[in-house]
């Protein structure tokens, strides 16, 4: 399977800690994307990382991709409330037209 | 307000009866998809078009139908719903493809089937 896989699968904080994510993919990549998926709605992007890139910034997001260990990560500082979602990684390779998706991270920041 | 739009946002059904769920975006996308979300199984692509009259299958084609007649509209048809697809729906586009574009998504269809 071309899945990628996040981790850890749930991660629980403190309002104002920082939260890291992980995802890992099997094959080459053209690019990565992070998107943010509230309880049982839409996805919304984050942010995309293209496969020369090592790092990016968006605010309070910082992604890093390496792409010889085939992973990603998604660092969210200091945390707040409404950050509580479920964070999914999403990989697009050559030649295919689609997005495949990890399992996602379920995040959940406590007051 | 850029927006994809799906119809309806919440649906029971019984076997065998047809259903179709409709995806429309405004921003002029070319490329549209249909995914499903399961417990377990994450997101996986039904069908993607890149343009009008040009679909195509994704990882979980079975069961379920497209059509692509205008660039706004990316109808889902379920020709004999079974409880197997009882899930979340999302429809999504970008403005070409996959890769270096950002997906933008629907609010979801949750569908249940008895």
């Amino acid at each position: 399977s071309q899945q990628g896989e996040e981790d850890p699968q749930a991660l629980s904080i403190q309002e104002g800690e920082n939260a890291t994510m992980n995802c890992s993919y099997k094959t080459s990549i053209n690019n990565l994307q992070w998107y943010r998926q509230n309880s049982g709605r839409g996805l919304v992007h984050l942010i995309l990382i293209r496969s020369n890139e090592r790092e990016k910034h968006s605010g309070r997001l910082r992604v890093t991709l390496d792409t010889s260990k085939k992973s990603s990560s998604l660092l969210i500082t200091a945390s707040r409330a409404a950050d509580t979602a479920s964070y999914f990684c999403a990989t697009d390779f050559e030649g295919a037209q689609k997005l495949v998706f990890g399992q996602g991270t379920r995040l959940t920041i406590n007051p | 307000e850029a927006q994809v739009t799906q119809n309806p946002r919440y649906l029971i059904t019984v076997t065998g009866k047809k259903l179709t769920v409709t995806c429309s975006q405004n921003m002029n996308h070319e490329y549209m998809s249909w995914y499903r979300q399961d417990p377990g199984l994450g997101l996986r692509q039904i069908y993607y078009s890149m343009n009008v009259e040009v679909t195509d299958k994704g990882d979980v084609p079975e069961g379920y139908k497209v059509s692509r007649k205008e660039k706004r509209n990316f109808p889902l048809i379920l020709e004999s719903p079974s409880p197997n697809q009882t899930s979340l729906y999302f429809c999504a586009s970008s403005f070409i493809g996959t890769s270096g574009y950002e997906q933008y998504f629907g609010p979801g269809t949750r569908l249940t089937v008895t």
